[in-house]
């Protein structure tokens, strides 16, 4: 059965500061691997996307990568803002679960001014 | 706007109260999925729907009954709910298949039982 977990389960830091957000997972068999970022008491927002034949996807200050056969995804935040904290999720699709994510418990980051 | 629109936001309701949860995607999506979110607890995936079919139902309660009209609405009939059913459920849609691309979440409706 398929595992996620996500290191630290919170973080706080100053704003401007770069961080990295860890996912690891237990079966490396997965077709892909998702980030979401969750406001309180709000629906997921999708934030990257990363198949499993990549090895990183880039969206404007976000960076994730992905390492499948160490079972490992990093999201990487440049130049943190206020508005950037939030629930960070991170999921995986595996190859024996069809389209169904497996979720880790989230990173909740702040930011402070 | 995310394109995926869950109603009611917030919903209270007695254990003996039948209500009804609902889903609707202008996305062109052929998949929906019901998940429950609790507090500290991973999101739960609870029933699956595949071009109007249910493809999946992860040992959820029969208080809980699922219901896909057509591939943008999906319901969720609620009765006779127990307090620790206390969630938030979520609402997502994507297009099926193994290289399904990303799931598209909505809003959510926060239950609360008394």
């Amino acid at each position: 059965k398929q595992e996620v977990t996500q290191i630290p389960a919170a973080l706080s830091v100053p704003e401007g500061e770069n961080l990295v957000l860890n996912c690891s997972f237990t079966d490396s068999a997965i077709y892909n691997l998702q980030w979401f970022r969750q406001d309180p008491g709000k629906g997921l927002t999708s934030l990257l996307l990363i198949q499993s034949s990549q090895r990183e996807q880039t969206s404007g200050r976000l960076n994730a990568s992905l390492d499948k056969s160490s079972g490992r995804s990093t999201l990487y935040i440049a130049a943190s803002q206020p508005g950037d904290s939030a629930t960070y999720l991170c999921a995986v699709v595996g190859e024996t679960s069809g389209s169904r994510l497996t979720f880790g418990e989230g990173t909740q980051l702040t930011v402070n001014p | 706007e995310t394109g995926v629109t869950q109603t009611p936001r917030h919903l209270v309701m007695g254990m003996t109260n039948k209500k009804s949860l609902k889903c609707e995607q202008h996305l062109g999506h052929n998949a929906m999925y019901w998940y429950k979110q609790s507090a500290k607890k991973p999101l739960e995936l609870m029933f699956v729907y595949s071009l109007e079919e249910r493809v999946e139902n992860n040992s959820v309660p029969s208080r809980f009954s699922p219901e896909c009209p057509n591939s943008s609405h999906l319901f969720l009939h609620l009765h006779t709910l127990q307090p620790e059913d206390s969630a938030l459920y979520l609402c997502a849609s994507s297009r099926e298949g193994y290289d399904t691309g990303e799931l598209f979440f909505g809003e959510g409706s926060r239950l609360t039982v008394l």
